[in-house]
């Protein structure tokens, strides 16, 4: 069945640092992949999506790329802020528009 | 615009009693999604709903877990005889069409069963 794998956390940085969270998929057909924040306390909020393969998803200083070759859809930042400190979870659709597959999610502590 | 809403943002139960989680969509929504998130785990789909129909229940558990979303008023995930397993957040999303593409997530309720 359709499944996400992402790295494990917590990842802690440096404010300013290069940020790469892994995301690797499993999926019957072309599904469109998420990637959704949590502040603590919060609600998901949609970070960005890429419906097909070399797509690129970019919001707020992140982006991610659709890669079918390597199923992969991992998120990036440049430069790290504070207020960048969150849960991140990758997610796909399950192609019939009802449920989205979520990874276990990745928790991101920026430090100043 | 309200946002999609949810209460009790927090619930606390003992062993044995029933928990009632109530969803408000986004305005214009008619698509209701739950998912349940247990700790160190992401969410897991449970139920997806239109009005007055259940149209996808394959992940909720077979027993003591029950969802409406009426005509009227809000959509309702019900737990009946709560054990501690199901101590958990439990989020709602909702959409404009069938389309998980466009799914709105609301804060939470997060249950704690003692």
């Amino acid at each position: 069945g359709n499944s996400v794998t992402q790295m494990e956390g917590p990842v802690t940085l440096s404010e300013e640092a290069f940020l790469t969270i892994n995301c690797t998929y499993t999926a019957t057909g072309y599904p469109s992949l998420f990637w959704y924040v949590q502040y603590p306390g919060e609600g998901l909020q949609l970070l960005l999506k890429a419906t097909k393969a070399d797509d690129k998803g970019s919001n707020k200083g992140f982006e991610a790329t659709y890669r079918k070759e390597t199923t992969s859809f991992h998120l990036e930042k440049g430069s790290v802020q504070v207020s960048d400190s969150a849960v991140y979870f990758c997610a796909l659709d399950d192609g019939a528009g009802t449920a989205l597959i979520f990874g276990k999610g990745t928790t991101l502590s920026v430090s100043s | 615009n309200a946002g999609v809403m949810q209460n009790p943002r927090h619930l606390v139960r003992r062993r044995g009693q029933e928990a009632r989680l109530r969803c408000s969509p986004m305005k214009g929504h008619s698509h209701v999604y739950w998912y349940r998130q247990l700790p160190e785990e992401g969410l897991k789909f449970m139920v997806y709903l239109q009005k007055e129909n259940i149209i996808d229940e394959s992940g909720m558990p077979k027993e003591r877990f029950s969802a409406e979303f009426p005509k009227e008023g809000p959509s309702i995930l019900r737990i009946q005889q709560v054990v501690r397993g199901d101590s958990a957040a439990y989020f709602c999303a909702s959409s404009p069409i069938r389309e998980s593409e466009t799914q709105y997530f609301g804060p939470g309720t997060r249950l704690l069963v003692l």
